[in-house]
Parts: structure tokens; sequence; C-alpha cells
């Protein structure tokens, strides 16, 4: 069974960055779409991105164009996420998801100052 | 972008009871269309993809039909544990985009 870990919850200042990460195991990492979705706190679910690792490509939501990046290490079967410039908006639990069948746990990310 | 929209924002309802939720697309999506289950605190669940395509292991009181821009969700017979929020999703086109939710609680 496909298990996503994620990295554990951070708090950062405005204008910085984050990265989070998210581990697969118990299955193929490189053939699949791992994508990145957030929500912030009582809303709904974003799509942010997405990376197919075994192309090495990756496609973002324009919103979030120029401040997230997205890679991945076949070699360890882990995905990044990576937001710039953080500001308070970003305040959220972003979540990766492996084919939007598995789902990592989650990872609060919280922009204060 | 595509826009999804569901409708009811939130339902109440008795245990047993139909319930029905339905997701309109501001442009043809064929059938590429997820439906989730969110509890709180806990990430989204997949409950039907391909608009109508029941996920291994999910109930059979659980079912999606649809195509092009209209879609619907049912859960035949309501149990306490349905208590969540179901979202729908497209991914015909990038980027994917949620619907707003649908809050089911219990009467």
């Amino acid at each position: 069974q496909v298990q996503l870990v994620q990295s554990g919850a951070e708090v950062k200042k405005p204008g910085s960055s984050v990265k989070v990460s998210c581990k697969a195991s118990g299955g193929t990492f490189s053939s699949y779409t791992i994508s990145w979705v957030r929500q912030a706190p009582g809303q709904g679910l974003e799509w942010m991105g997405r990376i197919i690792p075994i192309l090495g490509i990756a496609n973002y939501a324009q919103k979030f164009q120029g401040r997230v990046t997205i890679t991945a290490d076949k070699s360890t079967s882990t995905a990044y996420m990576e937001l710039s410039s953080l500001r308070s908006e970003d305040t959220a639990v972003y979540y990766c998801a492996r084919d939007y069948r598995n789902w990592g746990q989650g990872t609060l990310v919280t922009v204060s100052s | 972008d595509i826009q999804m929209t569901q409708s009811p924002s939130s339902l109440s309802a008795s245990v047993g009871d139909r319930v029905t939720i339905t997701c309109q697309a501001s442009q043809d999506i064929s059938n590429y269309l997820n439906w989730y289950q969110q509890k709180p605190g806990k990430a989204p669940k997949l409950l039907i993809y391909d608009a109508s395509n029941l996920e291994t292991g999910v109930p059979s009181r659980f079912s999606g039909s649809g195509s092009g821009t209209d879609f619907t969700f049912t859960i035949s017979s309501l149990q306490p544990e349905d208590i969540a929020t179901y979202y729908c999703q497209q991914y015909d086109n990038l980027p994917s985009t949620f619907g707003p939710g649908t809050k089911v609680d219990i009467k």
C-alpha cells in the first residue's frame, strides 16, 4: 500500500520561503503524478501544481507561478514543494497526493511575523 | 481556468436518507471528475473517479454520474460516519480545480 509521509509543521516569517517534502513508500514513485494541494483554515481545496517524476516536468497554477517550485528526487522517492515570498495568506495545510488516490497527512505552514 | 460549482453548500439529512450533491463545470470536462470526502483534520479521500467509478474499498452506497458539465454525487443511505465535506474536482484541464465543497451533517 502506497504511503506518503510529509515533513513537519513550519512557522515562517513573511517574505521567507518554505520547502515541504513528501516521501513515498510501498509503491512505484516515478511513473505517477505527484500533485500539491493546499487548504487555508476553514477553506476549500486549492490545486497548486504537479510533477511527473519520471519526466521531471512540473506544471503550476497561474496564481503561484514564479513563487512555487515542485521537484522530485527519484532516488529517494521524495517530492518537494517550495513556496517563496510567503505572506500571511499562505498560512494553510499543504498536501501532496499521488494520482489523487494516495494523500500525505498534510503539513501546516504558518506565516506570521 | 475551469470553474467548478457545487450545490448545496451544506445539507442536513437523517440517517438512512438519500443525499444528492451536484457539481457543474464551466466548460465540458468529459468525465474527468473526482469526488472526495474530507473529515476535519484529515486529508481528502478519493471516493469516485472518472465521474462514476467507485474507488477500491469505498462502500457501494456512494455513487457518481454525469458527463460534460453536469455531475451528481449520491449517498444512497446516509450513515453517521458519512458526516464530512464533499468536494468535486476536474482534471480535464490544468490547472485542476475543485468545487467549493458541500458540508453534510445529520439532522
